[in-house]
């Protein structure tokens, strides 16, 4: 199995509403990362797991809760969003984080989230 | 931190034509350069790579060359097809901070 899954393909949330987005991948990587992506950008880094453990929080609002329950699973709670964190957010894995031979992320195919 | 710069934004090529795209970084700490494919409300797909020890890498039509002096890389793609129409990303990974900069990308056209 060489993909990266993510639930739901589509959110809708009122500014009030609490939901999580879930990402799974059953590759053996002990990285993963969740990505914002707004229209017409690159994917912008928000968080980066390592072994389970978070190695990364690029400054991000902790209205983003990050959770990595275990080594293939990578959720992320949302709560009091604003329309302005309407974007794709992208999950992806790689082998390892910090070890030279193995950069390679894969994407998962990410979550269209509106905050209305 | 690194600051990657991508250029062209758009770029329309014939199909049968080649299309280069560049890219600079500024971290001289960066030794893994990515190239990503993103179509339209899909994953962006890694399709190839190179790192700081090679200077070029090709598979099939599509190649990457890298300057370390100059801080440049990128992308070649001959004979262009429809389906190589996308956004296409360029990204450095630095070895000291480890993270993932991309470029702002660019948005290839190719007419049939």
């Amino acid at each position: 199995d060489t993909e990266v899954t993510q639930t739901p393909k589509h959110l809708v949330m009122g500014m009030t509403n609490k939901k999580s987005l879930k990402c799974e991948q059953h590759m053996g990587h002990r990285a993963m990362y969740w990505y914002k992506q707004k229209a017409k950008k690159p994917p912008e880094l928000m968080f980066v797991y390592s072994y389970e453990k978070l190695s990364i929080n690029e400054s991000v609002p902790s209205r983003f809760s990050p959770e990595c329950p275990n080594s293939s699973l990578l959720n992320l709670h949302l709560h009091a969003l604003q329309p302005e964190d309407s974007a794709l957010y992208l999950c992806a894995s790689s082998q390892r984080w910090g070890e030279s031979s193995t950069y390679e992320q894969y994407f998962g195919p990410g979550t269209r989230l509106t905050v209305t | 931190g690194e600051n990657v710069e991508q250029h062209p934004s758009t770029l329309s090529v014939q199909e049968g034509d080649s299309a280069v795209i560049k890219c600079t970084y500024s971290d001289s700490a960066s030794n893994y350069f990515p190239w990503y494919k993103q179509e339209l409300g899909k994953r962006p797909q890694l399709i190839i790579d190179i790192r700081s020890n090679v200077g070029e890498k090709k598979d099939q039509r599509i190649a990457v060359t890298l300057n370390k002096t100059a801080k440049h890389f990128s992308l070649h793609i001959t004979e262009t097809q429809p389906e190589d129409s996308a956004v296409y990303f360029c990204a450095a990974r630095s070895s000291i901070g480890q993270k993932v900069t991309f470029g702002t990308g660019t948005k290839l056209q190719v007419i049939p």
